[in-house]
């Protein structure tokens, strides 16, 4: 099947620690995005990168970090800096042309 | 910054109902995308509207983009249980690749 696949669904984490998110596609898509979500807030973005070994940030990158050695894979870290990093954390691969998107099922992040 | 602005941020509909949803930029787009997403789900992509003023019709839904490329709507007609869900519209900038997202209109139909 194609598509997005993030894991893990659930997962707490203690103050403190860092934690990472996984995020593949077998899409072939270029442009890859991580946008965190929060109740009422819509969709900000973090990060996003649109070719191997090269990414931006988006407007809320602070307590973040991201790597994209592959083009089907960029995980996402968050580090103990991220203030309140309890929310629900969506992966999405696109066309760099048109920028339509396609999201995985979403990794819900609790800190304990 | 380059901002999309959605309103309204709630709507409450009996079925049967109408609802309509607006988006409007800062700047010009070069498209606008719409997304569903369901309680508890991912956004899905509807739609997306290139030219200026375009018009698309998917059954009960129909899309705008304005004039000058800087607004749209979302409207449906005769609203369903099962339209229930949060729409946001999404801008494509100048930046290649970078959508903004409106903040999205949770939409609940009640029988």
């Amino acid at each position: 099947d194609g598509g997005i696949t993030q894991s893990p669904k659930y997962l707490f984490r203690k103050e403190g620690q860092n934690v990472t998110l996984s995020c593949e596609q077998n899409l072939n898509h270029d442009a890859m995005y991580w946008y965190r979500q929060d109740p009422g807030q819509g969709l900000r973005l973090i990060y996003y990168s649109q070719i191997v070994n090269d990414f931006q940030k988006g407007d809320i990158a602070e307590g973040y970090s991201v790597s994209r050695e592959k083009k089907e894979s960029f995980p996402l870290t968050v580090t103990s800096a991220q203030k309140n990093p309890t929310a629900f954390y969506l992966c999405a691969s696109g066309r760099t042309d048109t920028g339509e998107l396609f999201f995985g099922e979403g990794s819900r992040l609790t800190v304990l | 910054g380059q901002q999309v602005m959605q309103i309204p941020q709630y709507q409450h509909v009996q079925e049967g109902e109408d609802f309509t949803t607006y988006c409007n930029s800062s700047t010009t787009l070069s498209n606008i995308q719409w997304y569903k997403q369901r309680p508890g789900g991912h956004p899905v992509f509807l739609i997306q509207l290139v030219k200026s003023g375009e018009v698309k019709k998917q059954k009960r839904l129909t899309f705008q983009f304005g004039e000058a490329k800087k607004n749209s709507s979302l409207h449906i007609t005769a609203t369903q249980t099962t339209d229930v869900g949060t729409y946001f519209c999404a801008g494509l900038g100048s930046t290649l690749g970078r959508l903004y997202f409106g903040r999205g209109t949770q939409l609940t139909v009640w029988p």
